[in-house]
């Protein structure tokens, strides 16, 4: 079967760094994505990683092993407004989007 | 700047009523879904379609169906709600490049009483 595991719930601190991990056991492997999810309204675009290694864009970054079935999202400088959820996607053999059940990013001041 | 529009945004139905949920998207894109989101379950796939006149299942379609007539527009029909299908509805497009990002809709939230 085909499987996305991601933490249900992370806390950090405003101004620090978090890191959400994401596993993926999938029917083949044509890309990932990362979507940012706020209370009440649509998942929004944030990175897509196909070959292995660190995407950086402005103060997230995304990291892919596609050996390991690995990536994370990376979260510099908290802000509030990135308090979320966070959802890591995989597109499969059929270029499907398999979705994971997402992170819920507490942050505190 | 549209992009995905779903309308209604809210709606409370009773057990038995049927209902239809329509998305429009303006960005000239092929592929469409119909996803519902319950707490803790993530996003799961009801019915999709790959280009106008096309449809196919996805994960969860069971008392759900779906109409592609026009390029823009995909609809999605309960034709005898029930309380398990108390959720919100996202519709999401992408472009022909198989690995395009997915462009949202803002969520219809339908409750079933």
């Amino acid at each position: 079967g085909q499987n996305i595991d991601q933490p249900t719930e992370m806390t950090a601190t405003e101004g620090a760094i978090v890191q959400i991990n994401c596993t993926y056991q999938t029917s083949g492997f044509n890309g990932l994505f990362w979507y940012q999810q706020h209370a009440g309204e649509a998942p929004t675009f944030l990175s897509y990683n196909v070959l292995d290694g660190l995407e950086e864009k402005g103060r997230f970054s995304s990291f892919l092993s596609r050996s390991k079935g690995y990536s994370y999202l990376l979260l510099k400088e908290l802000q509030m407004k990135d308090s979320a959820s966070y959802l890591c996607a995989v597109i499969d053999w059929d270029y499907q989007l398999i979705w994971g059940a997402g992170t819920k990013l507490i942050i505190k001041p | 700047n549209a992009g995905v529009t779903q309308t209604p945004k809210f709606r409370v139905l009773k057990t038995g009523q049927s209902m239809t949920l329509l998305c429009a998207q303006d960005m000239n894109h092929e592929y469409m879904y119909w996803y519902r989101q319950d707490p803790g379950m993530g996003l799961r796939l009801i019915h999709y379609s790959v280009g106008e006149g096309t449809t196919a299942k996805g994960e969860v379609p069971d008392g759900y169906n779906v109409s592609r007539l026009k390029k823009q527009n995909f609809l999605l029909g309960l034709e005898s709600a029930a309380p398990s299908q108390t959720s919100v509805y996202f519709c999401a497009s992408r472009g022909t490049d198989s690995t395009g990002e997915l462009f949202f809709g803002e969520g219809s939230r339908l409750t079933v009483l």
